[in-house]
C-alpha cells in the first residue's frame, strides 16, 4: 500500500519567516494530495490539496508544489503568524482509495 | 456551513466493554469514513463505506470493530470488546466526490475520544 513520510517532525520559525515541509509518498498511482492543519484538540481541517495535473498551487499565504517523478510534494507557509502554529498532516490518495497520512509536523511560530 | 457531528465527544470505558460512536455526515456526502488518532501519533485510516457496504478496510478494522448505517443519517462505528491499545480519537469523516482518478476532500468531525481503563 501506500507510505507517506513527512519531515520534519518539529519546526520553530519567527513570525514572518517562511515555513517548509516536505512529504515524499511511495505509489505512483496516487494523484490526489491534500494538506491538513489540527489545531490543539482540534478536527483535521483541510487549507489546500493539489492533483497530479499540476505542479504547483497557491492560495494566500500557502503553496503547494508536486513533483511526480521525484514523488514528493512539499508545503509552503509565507510570512507566518503565530496563529499558523499547529500540527501539519500530508496525505496522499490515488482515485477509489482513502488518505493514507504522514506523520505529521508540529508548526510552532515565535512572535 | 454544514460540518459532520460526532457524539460523545469523549467516553470512558472499562476493558472488555462495547462502545458505540455515531456520527452524522454531510448530508449530500455518499462516502463516509473511519480514522482514529492516537495520542500524539498520525492519523490513521479504518474504514470507508459506501452504498450501505463497506468499501475498503485496514488492518486495524479487525472483527472487533463494525459499521453501521442505521438509517439515513447516523453512521455507527462500534467496537465490541474494546482494549486499552483502542484508547485514541476516532474521527468521522464523509466526502461527496470519488471517482477512479478523482478522490474527494475529506471533511472530519470534531472526534470522539475513547479512553480505556
Amino acid at each position: 500500500g501506500e507510505n507517506v513520510e513527512q519531515h520534519p517532525s518539529t519546526l520553530s520559525v519567527q513570525e514572518g519567516d517562511s515555513a517548509v515541509i516536505k512529504c515524499t509518498y511511495s505509489d505512483s498511482a496516487s494523484n490526489y494530495f491534500p494538506w491538513y492543519k489540527q489545531e490543539l484538540g482540534k478536527r483535521p481541517q483541510l487549507i489546500i490539496d493539489i492533483r497530479s495535473n499540476v505542479g504547483e498551487k497557491k492560495d494566500q499565504r500557502i503553496a503547494v508544489t508536486l513533483n511526480k517523478t521525484a514523488k514528493h510534494f512539499s508545503l509552503h507557509i509565507t510570512e507566518t503568524q503565530p496563529e499558523d502554529s499547529a500540527v501539519y498532516f500530508c496525505a496522499a490518495s490515488m482515485g477509489y482509495s482513502t488518505l493514507t497520512f504522514g506523520k505529521g509536523t508540529m508548526l510552532l511560530v515565535s512572535p | 456551513e454544514p460540518e459532520v457531528t460526532q457524539t460523545p465527544s469523549h467516553q470512558v470505558t472499562q476493558m472488555g466493554q462495547e462502545v458505540i460512536l455515531r456520527c452524522v455526515p454531510i448530508s449530500n456526502h455518499l462516502y463516509f469514513y473511519w480514522y482514529r488518532q492516537i495520542l500524539g501519533q498520525k492519523v490513521e485510516f479504518l474504514v470507508s463505506f459506501y452504498n450501505n457496504e463497506i468499501s475498503e478496510k485496514s488492518e486495524i478494522f479487525d472483527d472487533q470493530f463494525s459499521v453501521e448505517r442505521p438509517d439515513g443519517s447516523n453512521f455507527t462505528l462500534k467496537i465490541r470488546s474494546t482494549k486499552l491499545e483502542d484508547s485514541a480519537m476516532y474521527f468521522c469523516a464523509s466526502s461527496q466526490i470519488r471517482s477512479p482518478r478523482t478522490a474527494g476532500e475529506l471533511f472530519f468531525g470534531e472526534g470522539s475520544r475513547l479512553t480505556v481503563l
